[in-house]
């Protein structure tokens, strides 16, 4: 079962642009979390934010978290050609013991 | 180094046969999972392992077989019932299981 589903599917932008993604989900969580997956490669964690945050930062990466309308974005700012990647949401239903991934969205940051 | 190791990079099967994917971590993590991964698709969790001789089905068992015999250790055999075997799979473990996964390089798998 996939419990998150990112949205675009795909995005394609301009180095130094700005690229926001989001993921929705259907049950209640304990957190979410966002990884990167360059292509043919291992995924790479990226940040984790608990139910009762609102907001985290790191360095380039923003992410918020809406757990009224069960949704989260990904910003990652002043976009570079190295951040082309897969990214996918992953959630963890407060009654589980796992994670469940979203299909990803596909991003290519031109030079 | 600490890491989760998966062998081999690249796995040629032919149809009928099981194959036994390697994974190994030494970063004492107690969880382990097991994920499907198809083109442009996202992951799709086979099985896992919370602590040693313990293991649950996940989403797609059918045709797959597991063992925890050892900490470090969590093979996969995929077996001549998995209809559609050819993929790219990833082995991932965690201190906990909710929490940040590490991820190994992944298998790709295909029938011949």
């Amino acid at each position: 079962s996939q419990q998150g589903e990112e949205d675009p599917q795909a995005l394609s932008i301009q180095e130094g642009e700005n690229a926001t993604m989001n993921c929705s989900y259907k049950t209640s969580i304990n957190n979410l979390q966002w990884y990167r997956q360059n292509s043919g490669r291992g995924l790479v964690h990226l940040i984790l934010i608990r139910s009762n945050e609102r907001e985290k930062h790191s360095g380039r990466l923003r992410v918020t978290l809406d757990t009224s309308k069960k949704s989260s974005s990904l910003l990652i700012t002043a976009s570079r050609a190295a951040d082309t990647a897969s990214y996918f949401c992953a959630t963890d239903e407060t009654s589980g013991s796992r994670l469940t991934f979203g299909e990803g969205t596909q991003l290519t940051v031109n030079p | 180094d600490g890491g989760i190791t998966q062998s081999p990079k690249y796995l040629f099967r032919k149809e009928g046969q099981n194959v036994t994917l390697s994974c190994e971590q030494n970063l004492n993590h107690d969880a382990m999972y097991w994920y499907r991964q198809d083109p442009g698709q996202g992951l799709r969790l086979i099985y896992y392992s919370q602590i040693v001789n313990d293991f649950q089905k996940g989403d797609i068992a059918e045709g797959y077989s597991v063992s925890r015999e050892k900490k470090e250790s969590f093979p996969l055999t995929v077996t001549s019932a998995q209809k559609n075997p050819t993929a790219f799979y990833l082995c991932a473990s965690s201190i906990a299981g909710l929490l940040e996964q590490f991820f190994g390089p992944g298998t790709r798998l295909t029938v011949l």
